[in-house]
């Protein structure tokens, strides 16, 4: 069983719409929790970043720690054709500037 | 400001030889970090140098090592390349361990 689970996809939805992605862990001495966008054969790009179980916003983005289920969630409001990509969950024990343990990634697929 | 940098783009070996590659880190940044992205999957942490030491090393072989310079530029080399090292290679890096990481465009390697 891989550390950290993410469902790979495609997740498909009309331009609009909330598209809402997690990821599941076994590990609960992970603290940090980031999320990174990937587009294809390109470097994960840094959306989200969040420091133990709480919920952050920046923009159309809002992320969600529960750490008592070993849960992340990331939700995109207003999700354009842009957002098509795929989205990477990552956590680290003792810093985010640590070893990051990523999930498999879900890929998202916004329709016009 | 440019971000993080690295050569080459795109690289391709036969098995058994040897490849380096090289990354800048972000202006300010002092720690990085490679990673290892095989298709379809997350990317898995290779090793992370700070002051030109190997701090963090994950599940790779000695096969697998690297290097910091004094202006914190990096190379990871691979030695003895199997079929199996084809892969995107990601380079990332953070002011210290507190910072979060960010990811260049990454060297796609392939393996004949």
């Amino acid at each position: 069983q891989k550390e950290v689970e993410q469902d790979p996809g495609p997740l498909s939805v009309p331009e609009g719409a909330i598209v809402s992605l997690n990821c599941t862990y076994s590990n609960s001495a992970f603290q940090y929790f980031m999320w990174y966008r990937q587009y294809s054969r390109k470097g994960p790009e840094l959306l989200m970043y969040t420091y133990s179980s709480g919920n952050k916003e920046d923009g159309r983005f809002t992320a969600q720690v529960d750490k008592s289920s070993k849960y992340i969630s990331l939700f995109i409001r207003d999700s354009q054709p842009s957002d098509s990509a795929t989205y990477l969950c990552a956590m680290s024990l003792e810093a985010a500037g640590n070893k990051l343990t990523f999930g498999g990634g879900t890929r998202v697929l916004v329709k016009p | 400001d440019a971000g993080v940098t690295q050569s080459p783009t795109h690289l391709i070996k036969t098995r058994g030889q040897q490849v380096t590659l090289r990354c800048s880190p972000k202006s300010g940044h002092d720690t990085v970090s490679w990673y290892q992205q095989a298709l379809g999957q997350g990317p898995q942490f290779i090793f992370q140098y700070y002051e030109e030491e190997e701090r963090q090393r994950g599940n790779f072989p000695d096969r697998f090592s690297g290097h910091q310079f004094p202006n914190y530029s990096s190379e990871l080399n691979v030695n003895a390349l199997l079929l199996g090292d084809s892969a995107l290679y990601l380079c990332a890096s953070s002011p210290g361990t507190p910072g979060e990481q960010y990811f260049g465009p990454g060297t796609r390697l392939t393996v004949t």
